[in-house]
């Protein structure tokens, strides 16, 4: 079983819905969370950190289910620069450091 | 601030050459290191990590390897490339600490073997 999964997509949806992505993993001994974007041929970038209580940046929600190893991004009111792939990362410490594992993505296209 | 330089943007090497990929860090002492490889169309795979000077750890098996000679540079390197080798290579890096820490990366290196 992979250490962190994504349903790859594509989804593709009107500009102005709402879109869900989930992500589970598979280390209870994961630590902390990410969401991660990245558009075609660049390198990701933060999109936000997913806590525990749940967090919230404008249009984006997270969420985190320890109990059932599973993250959640929703995005609101989809615009087109919203399409990206979406990745979500999991960090856990090892004997070796911190360990970065990063799903394979999930790709969204918001259309007109 | 912190950045994180990568270089080159974009390689073509034939099979069989050498492959020297360096990466540095400013801004930060002793950062978690990574190398990831993204092949077309799939996912970011961890290739390598590092705590500080000298250590590496290794994910899969393969044709490549890594080395940390200071505290913030890195560098991947092969001594034989093979066709599979093509993919996006990339750099990041993290603070060290209890795990809280998002990873930063750098813009990239697209190789391809020929």
């Amino acid at each position: 079983r992979k250490e962190v999964e994504q349903d790859p997509g594509p989804f593709n949806v009107p500009e102005g819905a709402t879109v869900a992505f989930n992500c589970t993993y598979s280390n209870s001994a994961s630590q902390s969370f990410f969401w991660y974007r990245q558009d075609c041929r660049k390198e990701p970038k933060l999109l936000m950190s997913v806590y525990s209580s749940g967090n919230e940046d404008g249009r984006f929600t997270a969420q985190l289910n320890r109990a059932s190893q599973y993250i959640s991004l929703l995005i609101r009111d989809s615009k087109l620069s919203d399409s990206a792939t979406y990745l979500c990362v999991v960090n856990r410490v090892t004997g070796g450091g911190n360990k970065l594992t990063f799903g394979t993505g999930t790709q969204l296209k918001v259309e007109l | 601030s912190q950045t994180i330089h990568q270089w080159p943007a974009t390689l073509v090497q034939p099979v069989g050459s050498p492959l020297s990929l360096e990466c540095t860090v400013e801004g930060t002492s002793n950062p978690n290191l990574y190398w990831y490889r993204q092949a077309a169309g799939r996912g970011l795979q961890l290739l390598f990590y590092s705590v500080g000077i000298g250590q590496i750890s290794s994910e899969v098996p393969q044709n490549l390897s890594a080395s940390r000679p200071q505290d913030r540079q890195f560098i991947l390197s092969s001594k034989k490339l093979l066709l599979s080798d093509s993919g996006f290579y990339l750099c990041a890096w993290s603070l060290t600490g209890t795990g809280g820490t998002e990873a930063f990366f750098g813009q990239g290196t697209r190789l391809t073997v020929v």
